[in-house]
């Protein structure tokens, strides 16, 4: 059974940089058949994808956070990782980390669903 | 951006009722539309993929349908266990969008 963590502090000050890791077992992030993602969901509100990693370390962000978030990958301890800088108050969220299945055609790869999702961590960002 | 539609937001049923909930995409997506459903303090599930597929262990009552921009999720015979949020979501674009959700409740 594949199951994803979440890990990190839950307390952020403001302009300081959020940083989480996501744990996998059951699947290895080496795989070519899967990326990596992060979503949050401030509290009360919808989703949104923030960035998603592959095995070799080419990364997609969300053009709406790009400028300040950093995707890696650690192969070897089966884990990837987040890191938002300057963070605000509206960064505040449930942050998940995700599998994706990726598909490509004989130009391009894509995401295709979700599956599974750890279980989320609450990031607050407070003085 | 590829931006998705639900309604309604919220509706209110009893159980053994037929639920439609609906998305609709800003521009056409084929069929990369997938359905999740989130109960409180949990994260998202799978429910659908590809707008029609059934994800293994969801329940047959549950069901997906639609193409192009207009893409429906049902459930028939709602149960109490489905009181929920349920959410769309398109993987047309390489950057990726959900709907707003629809929050169903049992009466």
């Amino acid at each position: 059974q594949v199951r994803l963590q979440e890990s990190g502090p839950g307390l952020v000050k403001p302009s300081q940089t959020l940083s989480l890791t996501c744990t996998v077992s059951g699947a290895s992030t080496s795989s070519g058949d899967f990326y990596w993602g992060w979503i949050r969901q401030p509290a009360g509100k919808g989703l949104e994808w923030i960035g998603r990693i592959y095995a070799s370390g080419s990364t997609v962000y969300n053009p709406s956070l790009k400028s300040r978030i950093t995707m890696s990958v650690d192969t070897s301890k089966n884990q990837f990782s987040l890191r938002l800088s300057s963070v605000t108050a509206a960064d505040t969220a449930v942050y998940y980390c995700a599998r994706s299945v990726r598909s490509c055609s004989s130009t391009t790869c894509w995401d295709k669903w979700f599956d599974p999702w750890g279980q989320g961590t609450l990031v607050t960002v407070s003085s | 951006d590829i931006q998705m539609t639900q309604s309604p937001s919220s509706l209110s049923a009893s159980v053994g009722d037929r639920v439609t909930i609906t998305c609709r995409a800003s521009q056409s997506i084929s069929s990369y539309l997938n359905w999740y459903q989130q109960k409180p303090g949990k994260a998202p599930k799978l429910l659908i993929y590809a707008a029609s597929s059934l994800q293994s262990g969801v329940p047959s009552r549950f069901s997906g349908s639609g193409s192009g921009t207009d893409f429906t999720l049902t459930i028939s015979n709602l149960q109490p266990e489905d009181s929920a949020t349920y959410y769309c979501q398109q993987s047309y674009s390489t950057l990726l969008t959900f709907g707003g959700g629809t929050k169903v409740e049992i009466k």
